[in-house]
């Protein structure tokens, strides 16, 4: 009964550093998401992936990689952290279906570059 | 691309009151999504439409799809639904490249006084 579940919560990085943002889901979701939330800005999407071994670039995908070796795991990495990486990460799961899905989120993960 | 305007930005109300929160989007979507993000940064799933109303509880949720319009109703409120109300929509039933998620609005900021 986890849903979606993203670690770690909050992370402090400098300038360079790297770092992997973990996310599990336990519904055997097919579709997987990663999103960042800015200040005052809607969600935008960073990457998703259509199933194992199935990844594509979102709106936002700039200083950032992610893989999709199982249906569980999608995890997020950023190579080369930047103060413009600030941000809530929130990885999301949905069924695939036609239209009558539902979308689980993560907690969100509060990374800050310094 | 869809563009995803709520309003108001910012609401203050009295316990006991009705809210109501509006999205308009701008292109032919296949569903559109209501979210609650609390304090805490949490997000859930609300509401999924793609036509007519939903109810659970308090909460009441509608659309018309001729005027590109959902609106979200929260009956005899209570300080426990502060939080931000976000919607968001999903532009077609599988899409491909950034389409393959949703777009989000920048939310609706609810504080309800006791």
């Amino acid at each position: 009964n986890a849903g979606v579940t993203q670690t770690p919560k909050f992370r402090i990085l400098k300038i360079g550093q790297s770092m992997t943002l973990q996310c599990t889901q336990d519904m055997n979701h097919n579709y997987m998401y990663w999103y960042r939330q800015d200040p005052g800005m809607g969600l935008k999407l960073i990457y998703y992936s259509v199933g194992a071994g199935i990844t594509d670039k979102g709106e936002v995908p700039n200083g950032y990689n992610v893989s999709r070796s199982t249906t569980e795991d999608f995890p997020l990495r950023l190579e080369l952290a930047a103060p413009s990486q600030t941000s809530v990460y929130f990885c999301a799961s949905s069924s695939q279906g036609t239209t009558n899905y539902g979308y689980t989120f993560g907690s969100g993960t509060r990374l800050t570059v310094v | 691309k869809n563009e995803v305007e709520q309003s108001p930005q910012n609401l203050t109300a009295q316990e006991g009151e009705f809210i109501t929160i509006n999205c308009s989007y701008s292109v032919g979507i296949s569903a559109l999504h209501w979210l609650q993000q609390h304090p805490g940064g949490g997000i859930v799933s609300l509401f999924m439409l793609s036509s007519g109303k939903k109810k659970h509880g308090r909460l009441i949720a509608t659309i018309n799809i001729q005027e590109k319009h959902s609106s979200l109703h929260i009956t005899a409120s209570h300080p426990r639904d502060s939080a931000v109300y976000i919607c968001a929509v999903r532009s077609s039933p599988w899409g491909g490249g950034g389409a393959d998620g949703l777009t989000f609005g920048k939310g609706t900021h609810l504080i309800i006084q006791p």
